[in-house]
């Protein structure tokens, strides 16, 4: 089955202490990117990898780090978390204008 | 001025209506244009895109692009209490290139 999985998909932690959310699809696409989610202001991109070793900045990327090292996964990375990071975030993978998310990762920074 | 403007709503509509949904844009150069439908608590669902111009259908669902006006729609004919649900409009200039969605428009089919 073709599927985005995204791990964990709930996650509580504190103010500084880094975080990885983990991303894997299984479609063989090359482009992959990262969305947050937040009440009033709909999705928006903050990284996205046109391929191995090729990222690049979207609208929110401040305080993010990506890394794309293999194909298949693209992990997010927030090395000093901060409360206004509190947000539902989407991992997604694209073919042309089909772009397929995962089920979501439901961040608390306190 | 946003690149995407939707209208959030909430839209009421009774069964069997004819749904339009619509955004529009300010970017010239957008050629993706997709339409997501996104239920509660789930990830964003792909429901169909366009590329360039032109009309789209795919069951009850068609799309619409008109490039000259900058405005895309989303038609859901006959619609289901099932159809419930968030739909968001996105757009890309290309296959690589960076994605911008609209906010989202909150749709309630009444039985």
């Amino acid at each position: 089955e073709a599927q985005v999985t995204q791990n964990p998909r709930y996650l509580i932690t504190v103010t500084g202490k880094k975080l990885t959310v983990t991303c894997s699809q299984n479609m063989n696409h090359e482009y992959m990117s990262w969305y947050r989610q937040d009440p009033g202001l709909g999705l928006r991109q903050i990284y996205y990898s046109m391929n191995v070793e090729v990222t690049d900045k979207g609208d929110v990327p401040e305080g993010y780090k990506v890394s794309r090292k293999e194909k298949r996964n693209f992990p997010l990375i927030l090395e000093s978390p901060s409360p206004n990071q509190t947000s539902l975030y989407f991992c997604a993978s694209r073919w042309g204008g089909e772009q397929f998310f995962g089920p979501g990762t439901r961040l608390t920074v306190l | 001025q946003k690149e995407v403007e939707q209208d959030p709503g909430p839209l009421s509509v009774p069964e069997g209506a004819i749904v339009s949904l619509n955004c529009t844009y300010s970017n010239s150069a957008f050629q993706y244009f997709m339409w997501y439908r996104q239920y509660s608590r789930k990830g964003p669902e792909l429901l169909m895109y366009t590329y360039s111009s032109g009309n789209k259908e795919d069951g009850r669902f068609t799309a619409q692009v008109d490039k000259s006006s900058k405005y895309i729609s989303l038609f859901i004919r006959d619609s289901q209490p099932s159809d419930s649900a968030t739909y968001l409009c996105a757009m890309s200039e290309g296959g690589y290139q960076k994605v911008t969605f609209g906010i989202g428009t909150k749709l309630q089919v009444i039985p």
